[in-house]
């Protein structure tokens, strides 16, 4: 069954720092993969989408993210976080022949100050 | 101010009471979703839905029922044959899933 992996439950960055959050599918064909944002107690909210193209997708708030399919992985990054970046990361894969979202177990980023 | 409600925010109940959840909203899309999000397992599927009058079971489908009666409202019941209640349920709607999923900010369930 097609699904993600976010081999990270917990990153610790210093503001300022890169940000590298993980995410690896396995799906045969081209996959739909997203990337949402949670902050404590709220709903998700989607940070960018990657159908085809462009291997690098860029997102709102300054994330972006690379398609790799020779290592099945989606990663998001960001040059350089800031406090309020501090929120639980959630990857997804389409599943279901189209017709549901599949999540990874999310990645807990706190920000250092 | 177009977006998808959630309410109550919060919600408590006795063991075997059966409680509803609301869903709206008021974006036009046909598809409709019902999350339950639990500590370390990310977001798993209850039950979808396409369009008006008719649903779909996600993974996780057992001691819950929907209805979908209307194409703004998709409410999840949860009765008393679902063993452990207790989570955060985060409704969701999509034009397709393709143009992204939009969710609501979800309903905090503690059942006592």
């Amino acid at each position: 069954a097609q699904s993600v992996t976010q081999p990270d439950i917990h990153i610790t960055v210093s503001e300022g720092a890169s940000l590298e959050l993980r995410c690896n599918y396995s799906y045969g064909a081209t996959p739909y993969l997203f990337w949402y944002v949670q902050s404590p107690g709220q709903g998700l909210q989607l940070l960018l989408k990657y159908f085809s193209g462009d291997t690098l997708v860029q997102g709102i708030k300054g994330f972006e993210a690379e398609f790799k399919r020779s290592q099945s992985s989606f990663n998001l990054r960001k040059p350089s976080v800031h406090w309020s970046d501090a929120a639980e990361y959630f990857c997804a894969v389409i599943t279901g022949g189209g017709n549901k979202l599949t999540f990874g177990t999310g990645t807990q980023l706190k920000v250092e100050l | 101010d177009g977006g998808i409600t959630q309410s109550p925010k919060y919600l408590f109940r006795k063991e075997g009471q059966n409680v509803t959840l609301s869903c709206e909203q008021n974006l036009n899309h046909d598809a409709m979703y019902w999350y339950r999000q639990d500590p370390g397992q990310g977001l798993r599927l209850i039950y979808y839905s396409q369009i008006v009058n008719d649903f779909q079971k996600g993974d996780i489908a057992e001691g819950y029922s929907v209805s979908r009666e209307k194409k703004e409202s998709f409410p999840l019941t949860v009765t008393s044959a679902q063993k452990n209640p207790t989570a955060f349920y985060l409704c969701a709607s999509s034009a397709g899933l393709r143009t992204g999923v939009f969710f609501g900010p979800g309903t905090r369930l503690t059942v006592l």
